[in-house]
């Protein structure tokens, strides 16, 4: 089955500064990757997503990335805010497939 | 308010009892997923649904079993309940499968004292 793995762990940035999280993917016929966003106690919502057909996604200061030779996939935040610290999950899956999500990664934006 | 409905949100109970997790896809969403998240841990799956079908197991305990009802709304039963049970329980639906991304409901709180 598919497997993904997400770096780094935790990950701490200035206010200001941009954030990237990456993930690896082991199944090539993943197809779909997307980004979840977890503020504590709350609900993983879906923040952006990207199919196999594009290689980069871009949604105001949030922007996705996809090598599907490398099979791997990066979020990048830019100019972070305090209201961007939260956990982040990855995930890939293949058409009729569930979603298998990475391990996730805690973004602190420092002030 | 993501559709995706969740009860109860709260649920103290002690080591040894059973209770039941409920949860109401969103309007048109057929697939219905289950996931377990401990203190500051990932999201374990546990158990996904498509139609009343089971569709996919996880790491879900001999303890804990779940249907999908006619009307799609779906179930989570732990049992014989154990201080490490204690997390909180996602449900999570989608049309078919995860290629069009899971909504996640609240979540319930449960706590094993």
């Amino acid at each position: 089955g598919e497997n993904v793995e997400q770096h780094p762990s935790t990950l701490s940035v200035q206010e200001g500064d941009s954030a990237v999280i990456k993930c690896t993917y082991s199944d090539s016929a993943s197809n779909y990757f997307p980004w979840y966003k977890q503020e504590l106690g709350k609900r993983p919502q879906l923040i952006i997503d990207i199919r196999s057909n594009v290689g980069e996604k871009k949604d105001q200061r949030i922007a996705v990335t996809l090598n599907k030779t490398a099979k791997h996939f990066s979020l990048h935040i830019t100019e972070t805010q305090p209201e961007d610290s939260a956990v982040y999950f990855c995930a890939a899956s293949f058409g009729n497939e569930k979603l298998t999500f990475g391990t996730g990664t805690r973004l602190t934006i420092i002030p | 308010d993501s559709g995706v409905t969740q009860t109860p949100k709260h649920l103290i109970t002690a080591t040894g009892q059973r209770v039941t997790l409920r949860c109401s896809p969103r309007s048109g969403d057929l697939s219905v997923y289950w996931y377990q998240q401990s203190l500051d841990q990932g999201l374990q799956f546990l158990i996904q649904y498509y139609n009343g079908e089971e569709r996919a197991k996880g790491n879900i305990l001999e303890r804990f079993s779940a249907q999908q009802f006619p009307d799609l709304h779906s179930e989570l039963n732990l049992s014989s309940l154990e201080l490490g049970d204690s997390a909180l329980y996602f449900c999570a639906s989608s049309v078919i499968a995860g290629n069009n991304g899971y909504t996640f409901g609240s979540g319930t709180r449960l706590t094993v004292v």
